[in-house]
């Protein structure tokens, strides 16, 4: 399994302005996934981020609106640049881990939610 | 295209009743499929897998590769199953995507 800490856990920020959402997981991960879950909705995949390589972004999402670091393989940010209020929404970290006899699973943070005034 | 679909946003029973999530899949090779819950105030986590064919909290999920489905079901629903449930597949490229969500209530 693995632990994922995401900080901060919730914010509130001016529109304009831009946000660093931390992600530290307590084992070492190739890969480690960023959601957006925006109310009502369900996990929207922004990007994908593996340590010493850019980050893979889904449709419909960019670089310059969400840079992602990954400088090492616990750790990743994701910051929301430029916000209005339509970023407003629950960001959420996630990585891979290998289970017993097989397969694999999806472990998350607890979110960050952000509200843009 | 990767996609999963759950047509019902909201599923009201009575405690002691069967339930049934619905989930179906579009997928051109072979998919690995889950079941997310989030309980009130609690992250996103594994509920179960369909490559372990194990029954978790009383829930079961076939995967029916001929309907592309993976419902889930459990025959006695109670109230502490109240949640969002979220079918998710994981397919090519390593990512995981998940269906629109089904919230569970258990009515007393």
């Amino acid at each position: 399994s693995a632990v994922i800490s995401q900080k901060p856990s919730r914010d509130i920020c001016q529109r304009g302005t831009s946000l660093t959402i931390q992600c530290q997981v307590d084992s070492q991960v190739t890969m480690m996934f960023w959601y957006r879950q925006q109310p009502g909705q369900s996990l929207t995949l922004i990007a994908t981020a593996n340590q010493g390589s850019e980050a893979t972004y889904e449709s419909g999402f960019v670089i310059d609106k969400f840079p992602i670091s990954r400088p090492n393989l616990t750790f990743s940010t994701l910051t929301v640049s430029n916000m209005s209020p339509e970023d407003s929404s629950i960001y959420l970290c996630s990585v891979e881990g290998g289970t017993g006899g097989g397969g694999t699973e999806a472990f998350f943070g607890q979110g960050t939610r952000l509200t843009v005034v | 295209a990767q996609r999963v679909t759950q047509p019902e946003k909201l599923l009201s029973v009575f405690k002691g009743a069967p339930v049934e999530l619905k989930c179906n899949y579009s997928y051109s090779g072979s998919p690995e499929l889950f079941w997310y819950v989030q309980y009130s105030r609690q992250r996103l986590q594994l509920l179960l897998r369909h490559i372990s064919r194990e029954s978790i909290k009383g829930f079961t999920a076939d995967l029916n590769k001929g309907e592309t489905s993976f419902h889930l079901k459990k025959p006695f629903a109670q109230e502490e199953d109240s949640a969002m449930y979220y079918c998710a597949l994981r397919g090519g490229g390593f990512k995981t995507i998940f269906g629109a969500g089904t919230r569970l209530f258990v009515k007393a």
